[in-house]
């Protein structure tokens, strides 16, 4: 089956400091992806969908200049958290929905970002 | 399609015996479903999916059933095993192309 791979997977930071975390497809061409955001114990919170070649759409809340996302190719989507609060410490998990997969979407394993 | 996950329901079953983890959706117009399973600290993982035009789907040792009047998704767990322990999101869709829409989640536990 299709792979979304993350990078990378854990990261700590400094409060203030800007963190970018990379989303790839691996064995197909994603013209959308998805970023989804998750608090403990909470269930995943689309944040926002990325389209190769145009602006992400970032859903209602969602501070488009806090997290830039990039998705300047086929297989590849970033999304970069600037200046990092603790309160942006979160698991972020990317999907991918394109040509190539089951018509379905692949989920990345996650990128917990802990903010100090 | 609002999560509301503050309280994570949770579902306890015995080592063996069969589990139903249930699910209401939001729209009516979403079209396909799935079942995801969550472990602690990874992402969510694919379990079994349905189209609107089905009403039941199987698995290997799972089945998902769906109903559209009540708009009402359940997921069925048979001779569940301690590995199946993990968070299970049911994920709505409108169409190809588009995000799906996360329930709450429910957290099974086997007991042994």
């Amino acid at each position: 089956g299709a792979v979304v791979s993350q990078h990378p997977s854990r990261v700590i930071c400094k409060s203030g400091t800007s963190v970018k975390i990379e989303c790839r497809s691996l064995d197909f061409q994603a013209t959308t992806m998805f970023w989804y955001r998750q608090f403990p114990k909470q269930s995943l919170m689309l944040m926002a969908t990325s389209n190769e070649g145009s602006k992400a759409t970032y859903e209602q809340g969602v501070e488009k200049d806090k997290f830039l996302i990039n998705h300047a190719s086929l297989t590849l989507s970033t999304l970069t958290v600037t200046s990092a609060h603790p309160e942006d410490s979160s698991f972020y998990i990317c999907s991918a929905w394109g040509a190539g997969s089951q018509e379905t979407q692949y989920f990345g394993p996650g990128t917990r970002l802990l903010v100090l | 399609g609002e999560n509301v996950g503050l309280h994570l329901p949770t579902l306890s079953v015995q080592e063996g015996d069969n589990s139903i983890i249930n699910c209401a959706y939001s729209n009516s117009a979403s079209d396909y479903f799935i079942w995801y399973k969550q472990e602690s600290g990874k992402g969510p993982q694919f379990i079994i999916d349905i189209r609107s035009n089905m009403d039941k789907r199987q698995g290997q040792r799972v089945t998902v059933l769906l109903n559209k009047t009540v708009k009402h998704l359940s997921l069925q767990i048979a001779a569940t095993q301690p590995g199946d322990s993990a968070v299970y999101f049911c994920a709505e869709n409108k169409g190809y192309g588009q995000n799906f829409v996360f329930g709450p989640g429910t957290r099974l536990s086997v007991l042994p």
